[in-house]
Parts: structure tokens; C-alpha cells; sequence
């Protein structure tokens, strides 16, 4: 099985803060890396797909980048209702796996 | 609008069987493949299985393989998971989720339902 090594695994940041989550893959994934926002109480949301594709509605300040088995997902200017739960996920190969999660907070 | 709504969840024993549906609708059901994702409450999110559009292609997560059954009914825009042999493991939120791409199967999700709780207790 890939597994997803994401960091870290919660932040506490300022509003318009810009935010870094990192998640490393243990086998080459052909960039199929997708990120996900899960506000509590809520399902996930899909934000970023084929690790730098942005999902239609969801705002500029979101973005993702890197390859192979190394990537980065970042919020330019952090907002308060960015406050939530941030999965990383491989679509490469089954079994598809997740990242342990990172939780943002506002500071 | 696309819609999923999950109903079955509940209380069971261990060792007892469940079934959960997924109700489709908003998107022509029969295009693409599905998945059921599943959350034990406070913790990360976990693949359990998934469906191509046809049927032809499906898996499970090395957890639940030999005990839970995935499968859809294209006809009722339905997708299903038979549950049996359940344990107290299982205990989570189970998510239905579309698919992203038309034809495609791998995990990539662009809607998903609003979850049902499975609780397995004594």
C-alpha cells in the first residue's frame, strides 16, 4: 500500500497568513494527488486534484504543486472560514490511501 | 445539483449485518464509478470500497475485504454496501462519493453525501 505522510498535523496561524501543508508519498504517484477541506461536522470538500488542478468554485488563494512523491498544498492569505481539517489523498493505485489529516486554526 | 443521501446506518451487535444505500441524484448515475469512504468520529478518512459505472471493476480496502459487499443498481441510481461479520472496528461515519471523471474508477471525489453513522456495540 502508498502511504501519505502529511505535515504537519496541525498549525495555528494569524488571518492572511500564508500557509504550507506538505505530504510525501512513499512510492511515486504520476501526480494523481488530490486535497481535500473538511470543516467540522461536514464531508470533505475536493479543493485540488492531479496535484495542481483547482477544483471549479474553490477560491485562487488555494493552491497545490510539487511531483513524483513529494507536494505541497498552500493557502496564500489565510481566512477565518479556512478553519478546518486538510487531507491529502493518492489516486494512483488501490488501495487509494489519505493522508493523516492536517487541522489549521486561526491564531 | 447532484445529491447523495446514505440511509442504513444504526446500532448493531457485533457480528450482525447491515445494509447501507446511497441515493442518487443531479448527474447521470450510470456514467460513473462510486466509492464509500468511511471516518471513525474524530479521526482521519479511510477508502472502505468502490464501484466502476459498469460494475466490472470493484475493490476493497484490505480491512473489510470478504465481509462487506459494494454494489450498485444503475436502474434506481443506487449504490449499496451489504455489511456482515461486522465488529466494533467498523464504528465510523460512511460517506457515499462520486466519482470526479465520467468512466473513471479511481478515488478522486468531487461530491459527496452527507454520511451515515454505523455503531457496532454490545
Amino acid at each position: 500500500d502508498i502511504q501519505m505522510t502529511q505535515s504537519p498535523s496541525s498549525l495555528s496561524a494569524s488571518v492572511g497568513d500564508r500557509v504550507t501543508i506538505t505530504c510525501q508519498a512513499s512510492q511515486d504517484i504520476n501526480n494523481y494527488l488530490n486535497w481535500y477541506q473538511q470543516k467540522p461536522g461536514k464531508a470533505p470538500k475536493l479543493l485540488i486534484y492531479d496535484a495542481s488542478d483547482l477544483e471549479t468554485g474553490v477560491p485562487s488563494r488555494f493552491s497545490g504543486s510539487g511531483s513524483g512523491t513529494d507536494f505541497t498544498f498552500t493557502i496564500t492569505s489565510l481566512q477565518p472560514e479556512d478553519i478546518a481539517t486538510y487531507y491529502c489523498q493518492q489516486s494512483d493505485n488501490l488501495p487509494w490511501t489519505f493522508g493523516q489529516g492536517t487541522k489549521v486554526e486561526i491564531k | 445539483e447532484v445529491q447523495l443521501v446514505e440511509s442504513g446506518g444504526g446500532l448493531v451487535q457485533p457480528g450482525r449485518s447491515l445494509r447501507l444505500s446511497c441515493a442518487a441524484s443531479g448527474f447521470t448515475f450510470d456514467d460513473y464509478g462510486m466509492h464509500w469512504v468511511r471516518q471513525v468520529p474524530g479521526k482521519g478518512l479511510e477508502w472502505v470500497s468502490g464501484i466502476s459505472w459498469n460494475s466490472c471493476d470493484i475493490g476493497y480496502a484490505d480491512s473489510v475485504k470478504g465481509r462487506f459487499t459494494i454494489s450498485r443498481d444503475n436502474a434506481k441510481n443506487s449504490l449499496y454496501m451489504q455489511m456482515n461479520s461486522l465488529r466494533p472496528e467498523d464504528t465510523a461515519f460512511y460517506y457515499c462519493a462520486k466519482v470526479k471523471r465520467s468512466g473513471w474508477y479511481s478515488l478522486l471525489v468531487d461530491y459527496w453525501g452527507q454520511g451515515t453513522l454505523v455503531t457496532v456495540s454490545s
